[in-house]
């Protein structure tokens, strides 16, 4: 069975730059997050969906981040524009169901860096 | 509100030995989920093991063991025989029953050495 893919692996960029992140979830995956992880802390959601609609999005900056899983399957996360705090890895995650003992899947994360 | 805290930013463990992993929760539900993630340094988060808050027994896979104190609201990761390969981050995460989310721990940096 393949596993989350994510691309691009590492990205730098300069501040006030867009960028996005692409995730595909493992197949059958109905739930599919994103987290920011920075270094040195554990990851925290940012979006949460549930086939294409959006459960969680309490902590996405919305002022300038964005993210859509129009057919239910890969999704992509956008910066726009970047800010210096924003340098982060990207990670993606998927599961089968929602709540209880469903573990999440994780991708291998973007590490992106803005200068 | 979850909160996971892990007090351990590093430990360093001889080859062979057992490790214990120190994480403590707060919560006001009253059903949730422990999760434990390894993180090597290639970045990828690598599910260990679960614990659900109504098990009676210790979770255990592999070399991996939960040591669930409900009481004490401690939920600390045992490996024993730990192996050059356990180098890593290794992170403690819950989730409530209803709820999507996981909330995770700052994490301990775990290094075995030969």
């Amino acid at each position: 069975e393949a596993g989350v893919a994510q691309s691009p692996r590492y990205k730098i960029i300069e501040k006030r730059q867009s960028v996005a992140f692409w995730c595909n979830p493992i197949s059958g995956h109905a739930t599919l997050y994103w987290y920011q992880q920075i270094l040195g802390q554990g990851p925290k959601l940012l979006i949460q969906f549930q086939n294409n609609g959006v459960v969680d999005d309490s902590q996405l900056p919305k002022d300038r981040f964005s993210a859509e899983r129009l057919k239910g399957v890969d999704s992509t996360l956008k910066i726009q524009p970047a800010k210096l705090e924003d340098s982060a890895v990207y990670l993606c995650a998927s599961s089968l169901g929602t709540g209880g003992s469903y573990e999440q899947y994780f991708g291998p994360g973007t590490r992106l860096t803005v200068t | 509100a979850q909160k996971i805290t892990q007090t351990q930013p590093g430990m360093f463990v001889q080859e062979k030995e057992a490790v214990t992993l120190d994480c403590t929760y707060d919560t006001s539900d009253q059903s949730y989920g422990l999760f434990w993630y390894k993180q090597p340094s290639s970045g990828e988060m690598i599910f260990l093991i679960y614990q659900g808050s109504y098990d009676e027994q210790n979770a255990t896979e592999g070399r991996y063991s939960l040591n669930f104190q409900k009481a004490r609201k401690s939920a600390n990761l045992v490996i024993s025989a730990s192996q050059l390969g356990d180098s890593a981050m290794y992170f403690c995460a819950m989730r409530g029953w209803g709820a999507q989310k996981l909330v995770f721990g700052q994490g301990t940096r775990l290094t075995i050495n030969p």
